[in-house]
């Protein structure tokens, strides 16, 4: 069955950077795009980034845009959101979640993992 | 950039009870649009894709319908297990990939 386990979260200091990881099985992980979203403690859903299946494509949203990196291993099954000068507003559940139409954009998200929370605080 | 809004931000209904819930794109999304139910402490899961089509293992209970700029998610019969919250998203125009503010189903 379809895995994805997210780890890296923690507590860091404004200014700060974490490495979050989402390790993925149950499925060719080299087929699929993936996407980061994040969800603020009782807020909603917000889209962070996203990665084409081969890493050719990367988008963000723009409040991130110069401050967050995502990448892909995929010998290791493995995505990753490196996240540089964190800022209190970042404060969040991150998600990620495989796209349901192996190269595409214009697809749903149809797995998700169980989350890493992330918590930028003095 | 467009902005989806659902409406309402909450929907109070008793066990057996239908429950409609509305979202509106800025522009068309054509029907690239899907809804994802989120209960407390649990990730996001995906219900309907393609504004109409229930995901794999998705009750029948859960229609969506709509096109455009107009979407609707009705639960029919509500289960215990359908109290939660919903959200719409688009994935036409991107990025970004937008979502909206969530409709919570509580307990009348």
């Amino acid at each position: 069955q379809v895995q994805l386990v997210e780890s890296g979260g923690g507590v860091v200091q404004p200014g700060g950077s974490l490495r979050l990881s989402c390790a993925a099985s149950g499925f060719t992980f080299s087929s699929y795009g993936i996407h980061w979203v994040r969800q603020a403690p009782g807020k909603g859903l917000e889209w962070v980034a996203f990665i084409r299946y081969d890493g050719s494509d990367k988008y963000y949203t723009d409040s991130v845009k110069g401050r967050f990196t995502i990448s892909r291993d995929n010998s290791k099954n493995t995505l990753y959101l490196q996240m540089n000068s964190l800022r209190v507003e970042d404060t969040a559940v991150y998600y990620c979640a495989k796209v349901s139409l192996h190269s595409s954009g214009s697809s749903p998200f149809d797995y998700w993992g169980q989350g890493t929370l992330v918590t930028v605080s003095s | 950039e467009i902005v989806m809004t659902q409406s309402p931000a909450t929907l109070s209904v008793s066990p057996g009870e239908s429950a409609t819930l509305s979202c509106r794109a800025s522009q068309s999304v054509s029907s690239n649009l899907a809804w994802y139910q989120q209960k407390p402490g649990q990730a996001p899961r995906l219900l309907i894709y393609g504004a109409s089509t229930r995901a794999t293992g998705i009750p029948a209970r859960f229609s969506g319908s709509g096109s455009g700029t107009e979407f609707t998610l009705t639960i029919s019969s509500l289960q215990s297990e359908d109290f939660a919250v919903y959200y719409c998203q688009q994935y036409y125009n991107w990025p970004p990939w937008t979502f909206g503010q969530g409709t919570k189903v509580d307990l009348k």
